[in-house]
């Protein structure tokens, strides 16, 4: 079982609508949670840092993070054609910005 | 805040030419830079860690001999890829982090050996 679980999609949804990305986990250590958007032949751009369990709102974005499930969400409100990118969760058991585990990223398209 | 810049974005060399890549913090000092390789269609792979002023730390299976960092000052790190191949084509991606922050990604190099 890899580390890190990320279905790589593609999914495609209508500008306009809610978009639920999913992360799953298997190493109860790990204790932050990123979400990175990497548009194409581009590095990844920092969405969301969570840190345990929780939810965290920024504008459209949500995340969500159940540690006794090992499960981490990103929701995205009214998706734009420009929220079309790979999305990456990333986690770590030490600090956020050490040891680095990533999803291999969700594609996703949002047609106008 | 928090902007890493990767020079050049994209490279293509003849093989067994050394290529040196650049990744700069521009609005922070960076206590830890790291390294990735990505491959089309998957997800970032570790190569090194480096800490400035000490030697990088290579991930299982990076060939510290051939893939050279330098972590010279809080801003500033290289990576150079000696006696390049085809097979070392791919995108590199450098990261940077200061204490207690998540890292922040440059845009990449895109590395292509003929």
């Amino acid at each position: 079982q890899k580390e890190v679980e990320q279905d790589p999609g593609p999914l495609s949804v209508p500008e306009g609508a809610i978009v639920s990305l999913n992360c799953t986990y298997s190493n109860s250590a790990f204790q932050y949670f990123m979400w990175y958007r990497q548009y194409s032949r581009k590095g990844p751009e920092l969405l969301m840092y969570t840190y345990s369990s929780g939810n965290k709102e920024d504008g459209r974005f949500t995340a969500q993070v159940d540690k006794s499930s090992k499960y981490i969400s990103l929701f995205i409100r009214d998706s734009q054609p420009s929220d079309s990118a790979t999305y990456l969760c990333a986690m770590s058991a030490k600090q956020a910005g050490t040891a680095l585990i990533f999803g291999k990223g969700t594609t996703l398209s949002v047609s106008s | 805040g928090a902007v890493v810049s990767q020079h050049p974005s994209w490279v293509i060399c003849k093989s067994g030419t050394s290529v040196k890549i650049e990744c700069r913090s521009l609005d922070f000092q960076a206590t830890t830079m790291f390294w990735y390789r990505q491959f089309p269609k998957q997800s970032l792979m570790l190569m090194a860690t480096s800490n400035e002023g000490s030697k990088a730390t290579y991930e299982q299976g990076v060939e510290k001999d051939k893939f050279l960092i330098n972590h010279a000052s809080l801003t500033l790190s290289t990576l150079t890829v000696t006696s390049a191949h085809p097979e070392d084509s791919s995108f590199y991606i450098c990261s940077a982090r200061d204490l207690q922050q998540p890292q922040h990604f440059g845009d990449g190099t895109r590395l292509s050996i003929l």
